[in-house]
């Protein structure tokens, strides 16, 4: 069966610090990746996907960015962050072409 | 502009009674709907889905309706149960250039049920 993981459950960081957020799925091959946030009191905004290694779709301008290293793998990372980067942060997969998608346990993000 | 609404913020149910969570949407190219259960913390999971094709698809205590005239979904929950306290996402999406587009979320319903 398969099991997506996202770490750390946890990040307080402070402003204009680093970010590097991991997800990776067991027990497929070549899945559609995606990186959410749901921000306080907000729905689940689609920040970045993937169809592949190497492979990144942006939805929305900010200050994050990510990267597919490998087929199973999708980090979201930052040089600085900022306060309103604060938020859940959520993984999820799918198969391609199918739209079920399924989600990792999120990470929760503080920035201070 | 929401493609995918859901109106109700919250709704308080008592237990063993039925649970209606409502969705609609804009873009009459969305052909497969979700529903998505979320506790605080924790990511999503999926519940239900249905096709275009369709108006009503069932899972044990879970049935979705779908009214495409109306641009309208809803998620029943029969009978309802505490551990059914959660906020429920609905999703949608359209099929582009071969292959299932991404979904849009609504902005979730928080349920509670009361025993």
């Amino acid at each position: 069966s398969q099991t997506i993981h996202q770490w750390p459950a946890t990040l307080v960081q402070p402003v204009g610090s680093p970010l590097s957020l991991e997800c990776t799925v067991e027990g497929t091959s070549n899945p559609n990746l995606y990186w959410y946030r749901q921000a306080a009191g907000r729905g689940l905004q689609l920040l970045f996907y993937s169809v592949g290694i190497g492979q990144i779709s942006s939805e929305v301008p900010q200050n994050l960015s990510a990267s597919r290293p490998q087929d199973r793998q999708f980090i979201l990372s930052s040089k600085k962050l900022l306060l309103s980067d604060s938020g859940f942060y959520l993984c999820a997969w799918s198969v391609g072409g199918a739209s079920t998608q399924y989600f990792g346990p999120g990470t929760r993000l503080t920035v201070l | 502009d929401q493609q995918v609404k859901q109106n109700s913020p919250s709704l308080s149910v008592q237990e063993g009674r039925i649970s209606i969570l409502n969705c609609d949407y804009t873009n009459s190219m969305f052909d497969y709907f979700l529903w998505y259960k979320k506790y605080p913390a924790e990511g999503p999971t999926f519940l239900i889905s249905i096709s275009s094709i369709k108006d009503k698809n069932e899972d044990g205590r879970f049935t979705v309706f779908l009214n495409k005239s109306a641009k309208h979904l809803s998620l029943h929950i029969v009978p309802s149960q505490p551990g059914d306290s959660a906020v429920y996402f609905c999703a949608a999406s359209a099929w582009y250039g071969g292959s299932q587009g991404n979904l849009i979320f609504g902005k979730g319903t928080k349920l509670s049920v009361k025993p």
